[in-house]
Formats: structure tokens, C-alpha cells, sequence
């Protein structure tokens, strides 16, 4: 296992199109976190998973972003109608529980959209 | 909710200068807090966690200590090297309203190590 992995690495599309950006965790780990960053700022949460279950979506995640975990192992990231604003780099990340107060967050390289 | 704020910004120090970087949140009731590095373009790499029990936590060149009370967490670089050139981020996690945990980042600190 080498880690987290995410793909596509990036992604150029012109307003409008749709984009889905997959996340693969680490094999053993049941939670899996999306994360957006633009330039200058520190990753903001969008959604969570424990296992298949999608547990808790943010604000910024709106009509026209949805998650998937289908079977608890990898993700998904869809952008529906893309805007200039959704240019950003998407961050996965998992972790899992080794007992009280442990929980390590391991993240991906990032899938970098670039909205034209 | 939950602010995380790091200061400074912004930080160059000559090779082989000690320096701390600096993480304040604002509620104190935290889970643990876990400092990242990240490079230009990359994803994050894990440095260190420190667990809500505990004060602090070491790896190599590298400590990192907690005041809950204080809401404060400090980051300190030994001997830096221009290999430490990234920008630095502290993650707090904290149970939310729904039981579940949620980690807010801070805006993180762009260190440079000048030769």
C-alpha cells in the first residue's frame, strides 16, 4: 500500500463542463475526509465517510458537488456545471481509529481543477 | 466554531537558526492537533500528532507542544536547513455538535531557510 492515491493529478475544463476526481485510501482505514485549498489558505473541510456512510457534508459543498463511497473503500468527487470559483485543489485524506484520542490523518497528493 | 490561526504568515531565517512557529484555536476542548508540511503544489505530509493528553511530541529536529488551556501550539524547528523551505499547518480536531470529529486548518506559515 502506498499511501493515499488521487487521480486526475490535474484537470483543465471550461466553465459549465462536469469533472468527478477519485480517492483512493489507504486499504485499512474506514474514514475518508474531502478537503478543498486555493492559493494561500489552509485546506477547508467539505465532506466526511466512515466507512460508506457519509456522515457530514459542509456548506461550501453545494447542489452542485456530491460525494460517493459505494462500497467504503475508494471515493468520488463530482462537480456538476463547474465555475471559475471551483478552481482549487480538491484534497483527500483518511484515517483510521486506533483507540481513544489516536487518529491520524493521512492525505493524497491532491487533484488540482483548473475552471476556464 | 472552531478558529485556527497561525502566525506569522510569513518567515525567512538563515541555515541553522532555531525557530518556532506558532498555532492558536480558540476552542480549547480538542481532540488532538496534528501539524502538517507542505510543499508548493503538493499535498500534506504528516509531521506530528499530539494527543489532547499530552504536552508534547518530538521526531528528530522537530517538537511540537500543547497548552490546551491556552489554546496554543508551538512548532519548533532545530538546526533549520533549507529542506524545511514549505509552508506549515496545524489541524485541530474536536468532537462537533453531531459526535462526530471535524479538523479545522489553519492558514499555515510559508517558511524559508535561506543557505
Amino acid at each position: 500500500d502506498t499511501g493515499v492515491s488521487q487521480d486526475p493529478r490535474h484537470k483543465i475544463t471550461k466553465r459549465g463542463q462536469n469533472v468527478t476526481f477519485r480517492c483512493d485510501p489507504i486499504s485499512e482505514h474506514n474514514r475518508l475526509y474531502w478537503y478543498r485549498q486555493t492559493l494561500g489558505q489552509g485546506p477547508e473541510f467539505l465532506t466526511y465517510f466512515q466507512n460508506e456512510a457519509q456522515l457530514e457534508k459542509s456548506r461550501l459543498l453545494s447542489d452542485r458537488f456530491s460525494a460517493e463511497r459505494p462500497k467504503g473503500s475508494f471515493s468520488t468527487l463530482e462537480i456538476q456545471r463547474t465555475e471559475q470559483g471551483d478552481s482549487a485543489m480538491y484534497l483527500c485524506a483518511s484515517s483510521l481509529r486506533q483507540g481513544y484520542g489516536a487518529n491520524v490523518l493521512t492525505f493524497g497528493a491532491g487533484s488540482r481543477l483548473t475552471v476556464l | 466554531k472552531q478558529e485556527v490561526t497561525q502566525i506569522p504568515a510569513a518567515l525567512s531565517v538563515p541555515e541553522g537558526e532555531n525557530l518556532v512557529l506558532n498555532c492558536s484555536f480558540t476552542d480549547s476542548a480538542i481532540y488532538n492537533l496534528q501539524w502538517f508540511r507542505q510543499d508548493p503544489g503538493k499535498g500534506l505530509t504528516s509531521l506530528l500528532l499530539i494527543q489532547s493528553s499530552q504536552r508534547e511530541q518530538t521526531s528528530g529536529r522537530l517538537n511540537a507542544s500543547l497548552d490546551k488551556s491556552s489554546g496554543r501550539s508551538t512548532l519548533y524547528i532545530a538546526a533549520s536547513q533549507p529542506g524545511d523551505s514549505a509552508t506549515y499547518l496545524c489541524a485541530v480536531r474536536v468532537l462537533n455538535s453531531g459526535g462526530y470529529q471535524k479538523v479545522t486548518f489553519g492558514t499555515g506559515t510559508k517558511l524559508q531557510v535561506i543557505p
